[in-house]
């Protein structure tokens, strides 16, 4: 049982670079997170989804956007990268919502901007 | 929106000494959720309490919930090098339409041997 796997590991990027992060879970969870995590910041949610179709925004939505297609996955795109979105990436899946459930993190995408 | 602070913010202790992590929010949370990041690592779900004065343990762990459900903190008893890490608590806001953990900025528990 994989839980929740992110792809890929390590990128480091140009500005103005596009890239596409993957999560995939196998746990046959409903929700699904992307966070970015920044020294000194915690975690910050960037967008989510509370099923396959639905996509919402977070606390740090702008310049990235998200889809999910099949329930099992949940990507995250970077448009046009900048410096501001070197970071620790997380993607998270829960059977349910936050308030009534606990959510299995990905092992992160370190991602630099350069 | 929705606060969770946590203090402190940075821990160094020497090993078999006692640790706790502070947790408080602004307004009243249904739940609160712990976690712990290993350096390098992602974070892992400890433990949920969702009761008022709600206590529970797990070995040296021992995670209480607040009378008003504003606050809650992890206690670790004699710790050691296998403690080392970032702990987050994480929590709901009781009002309708409160579905998504807010985040802590997390403890960072750093032990001496």
């Amino acid at each position: 049982n994989a839980g929740v796997t992110q792809t890929p590991k390590f990128r480091v990027l140009k500005t103005g670079q596009s890239m596409t992060l993957l999560c995939a879970q196998d746990m046959n969870h409903e929700y699904m997170y992307w966070y970015r995590q920044d020294p000194g910041m915690g975690l910050r949610l960037i967008h989510y989804s509370v099923g396959e179709g639905t996509t919402a925004k977070g606390e740090v939505p702008d310049g990235y956007n998200v889809s999910r297609l099949k329930k099992q996955n949940f990507l995250l795109g970077l448009e046009s990268a900048a410096p501001s979105q070197t970071s620790v990436y997380f993607c998270a899946s829960s059977y349910g919502p936050g308030k009534y459930y606990g959510y299995t993190f990905g092992s992160g995408t370190r991602l630099t901007v350069v | 929106g929705q606060q969770v602070m946590q203090i402190p913010q940075y821990q160094h202790v020497q090993e078999g000494e006692d640790f706790t992590t502070y947790c408080n929010s602004s307004t009243t949370l249904s739940n609160i959720q712990w976690y712990k990041q290993r350096p390098g690592g992602h974070p892992v779900f400890l433990i949920q309490l969702v009761k008022s004065g709600e206590v529970k343990k797990q070995k040296r762990l021992t995670f209480q919930f607040g009378e008003a459900k504003k606050n809650s903190s992890l206690h670790i008893t004699a710790t050691q090098t296998t403690d080392v890490g970032t702990y987050f608590c994480a929590g709901c806001g009781s009002g309708a339409g409160s579905y998504q953990l807010t985040f802590g900025k997390g403890t960072k528990l750093s032990v001496i041997p």
